[in-house]
């Protein structure tokens, strides 16, 4: 089976401006979670979609939302961007409850200028 | 107090020893735990996770559950500077899966 799939890989953009990233789960998920990764905050949780419907959210402000499709790709958009907004992008997939592993996609780079 | 708490380290070993890295874990509703290594500017790989009371082996790794505790730990036999990466613990419950901060572990030769 193909693993999880991020694109773009990496991505630098300016202060102001949005992005949109991309994630194609493992086939056969149905939940995909996305997370921020920065040197200082460690692995922090943004969101969770599950047959199209957010399950959970973390702490993050509106700037940042998501969605997911039918076939359970999923794409995260961060409105508005600040320099804060600097980070390692990581999407996750797994078959549906938490009980099942979790798997990373190779996550993307995304640097604000 | 933190859903899932680790010891940021470094944790420095020689190499050849056994490492030990902890985890504890705050919600009695979680079900399922899960050790993700990541190496620097790399995503998290899933190498071990554990479900019931007591070991689980896999190679050179042992993963340990203590429910009553709360407490899970990895062992790493026979460290090799391969394994220098950041250990993530995560526990996982109805529709929730939290990550600890990580323990990064460094095996020197």
């Amino acid at each position: 089976k193909a693993g999880v799939t991020q694109t773009p890989r990496y991505l630098i953009k300016t202060r102001g401006q949005q992005v949109t990233l991309s994630c194609s789960p493992i086939s056969g998920h149905r939940s995909v979670s996305w997370y921020q990764q920065t040197p200082g905050q460690g692995l922090q949780f943004l969101f969770e979609y599950f047959s199209e419907t957010q399950r959970n959210k973390g702490n993050f402000p509106g700037r940042f939302s998501g969605r997911q499709f039918s076939n359970s790709r999923s794409e995260m958009n961060v409105s508005t961007l600040e320099l804060g907004d600097s980070a390692l992008y990581l999407c996750a997939s797994r078959p549906g409850s938490s009980y099942n592993e979790q798997f990373f996609g190779p996550g993307t780079r995304l640097t604000v200028l | 107090q933190k859903e899932v708490e680790q010891n940021s380290g470094p944790l420095s070993v020689p190499e050849g020893a056994i490492a030990s890295l902890n985890c504890t874990y705050s919600d009695r509703g979680s079900q399922s735990f899960f050790w993700y290594r990541q190496y620097s500017g790399k995503s998290p790989e899933l190498i071990m996770f554990i479900y019931s009371n007591g070991d689980k082996e896999d190679g050179r790794f042992t993963a340990q559950l203590n429910k009553a505790s709360q407490y899970v730990s990895l062992l790493i036999r026979d460290s090799q500077p391969s394994d220098s990466a950041t250990y993530l613990c995560a526990a996982g419950g109805y529709n929730k899966l939290i990550f600890g901060a990580g323990t990064r572990l460094a095996v020197h030769p």
